[in-house]
């Protein structure tokens, strides 16, 4: 099965600096790859995506980074803001057996220092 | 709101009693996904609907988890004989087809005391 993993636990950073969370997967045969944000008693809270056709997705203050190479994405939200504050987690999907179902990590918590 | 709706969101229960939560997928969406979480940890896979027939349910759906979507729209979760292991949040989710975007709900939180 897939194992989904994020780099680090926790980071912190100063409000205006650029975040990178990082995520690392096992499974060869994804293809489809999600970021999601949760803020505390929330649920998950679509950010972005990227198909494995792809390598770069930009959206507004955020990138996904695709590597395939090496099974890993990342997130990149620049100039980050209090608001950004929350964990966030990468989801992979594969189509094994035609189920599609995304299989999270653990999440990085995102502290934003004002 | 046309996005994915749960209720309750919070419920305490005693040790043995049964609980039922409820999904409203948005309203296009012939998928819905079940999905539990614990504190500290990401969401983990109970189970998927496509339209009315439940097509996958994980080993963490034991014998006293039951989930129906009986006409395909709004889906319920029942938990039987609870047990303080149960004590989470349960997150529905859904999209357009397998390769739609999967939207999450705000999620149901259950205490089992």
């Amino acid at each position: 099965g897939e194992s989904v993993g994020l780099h680090l636990p926790t980071l912190s950073v100063q409000e205006g600096d650029n975040s990178i969370i990082n995520c690392a997967y096992s499974n060869s045969a994804s293809d489809y790859f999600i970021w999601y944000k949760q803020e505390s008693g929330k649920g998950p809270q679509f950010i972005i995506d990227i198909r494995s056709n792809m390598d770069k997705r930009q959206g507004q203050r955020v990138t996904v980074l695709l590597n395939k190479t090496v099974k890993h994405l990342s997130l990149q939200i620049a100039a980050t803001q209090p608001g950004d504050s929350a964990v966030y987690f990468c989801a992979v999907r594969a189509a094994s057996g035609g189920s599609y179902i995304p299989t999270f990590g653990r999440g990085t918590s995102l502290i934003v220092h004002p | 709101d046309t996005g994915v709706s749960q209720n309750p969101r919070h419920k305490i229960t005693k040790r043995g009693q049964n609980v039922t939560f409820r999904c409203d997928p948005i309203s296009e969406h012939n998928r819905l996904y079940w999905y539990r979480q614990t504190l500290g940890q990401g969401p983990e896979f109970l189970t998927y609907f496509q339209n009315e027939a439940q097509l996958e349910k994980s080993r963490l759906l034991s014998d006293r988890f039951s989930a129906e979507r009986p006409k395909g729209s709004f889906s319920t979760l029942e938990i039987q004989r609870t047990e303080q292991g149960d004590s989470a949040m349960y997150l529905c989710a859904s999209s357009e087809g397998q390769g739609g975007t999967i939207y999450f709900g705000e999620g149901s939180w259950l205490t089992v005391v």
